[in-house]
């Protein structure tokens, strides 16, 4: 199993670019959910999904789409990039159940100038 | 907002040495999780322990909770280099008895464990 798979590790925008980050994981987890990790703020939930069809806004949504049309896959859009946006993004799964742990994939780094 | 905050910031000890961080929290939790990112990659969970639980061991780990205090320390026994990474806490404050993934994560302790 490949686990929790995100591409592209690295990207540069300019401002107002749009451009979508992937996520697909292989393990059959129903949750998924995107996180931004910046200097000294931990990680910030920005959407998370609870299977196909069904997403939900975690603490930093604005600015950020999200679809889950699959149960492998969780895109994340940023329809008109912003400086703010510079982060690492990281997706992550976990299984249906009480109390489980996340899966995390290796990161992509945006810069957005 | 942040639910956690760990201290120390930053811990630099030597091969060999036990490595306490401690994470402190604001609302009540379902559980309490650890997880370990080494520098530029994703973060790998490394324990969790329930609200009813005051202790629990996997290896070299041992986690503490204190709901009473919201606190929880991780303790790292006979430290190696390969240890060295940031650690990070993360509450599941889910009142309905699922997580779905929405954790709140702390800041984070970077450890340097040198040889």
């Amino acid at each position: 199993n490949a686990g929790v798979t995100q591409t592209p590790k690295f990207q540069v925008l300019k401002t107002g670019q749009s451009m979508t980050l992937q996520c697909a994981q292989d393990m059959n987890h129903e949750y998924m959910s995107w996180y931004r990790q910046d200097p000294g703020m931990g990680l910030r939930l920005i959407h998370y999904s609870v299977g196909a069809g069904i997403t939900d806004q975690g603490e930093v949504p604005n600015g950020y789409n999200v679809s889950r049309s699959t149960t492998e896959d969780f895109p994340l859009r940023l329809l008109s990039a912003a400086p703010s946006q510079t982060s690492v993004y990281f997706c992550a799964s976990n299984r249906r159940g009480a109390q489980e742990k996340l899966f995390f994939g290796s990161g992509t780094q945006l810069s957005v100038l | 907002s942040q639910q956690g905050e760990e201290d120390p910031q930053a811990l630099s000890i030597q091969e060999g040495e036990n490595a306490t961080m401690n994470c402190s929290y604001k609302t009540s939790i379902n559980n309490l999780q650890w997880y370990r990112q080494n520098s530029g990659r994703g973060l790998v969970h490394l324990i969790l322990i329930r609200s009813n639980e005051r202790e629990k061991h996997s290896g070299r780990l041992r986690v503490t909770l204190d709901t009473s205090k919201k606190s929880s320390s991780l303790l790292i026994t006979a430290s190696r280099a390969a240890d060295t990474a940031s650690y990070f806490c993360a509450t599941d404050a889910y009142a309905g008895g699922t997580s779905y993934g929405k954790l709140t994560f702390g800041q984070g302790t970077i450890l340097t464990v040198h040889p």
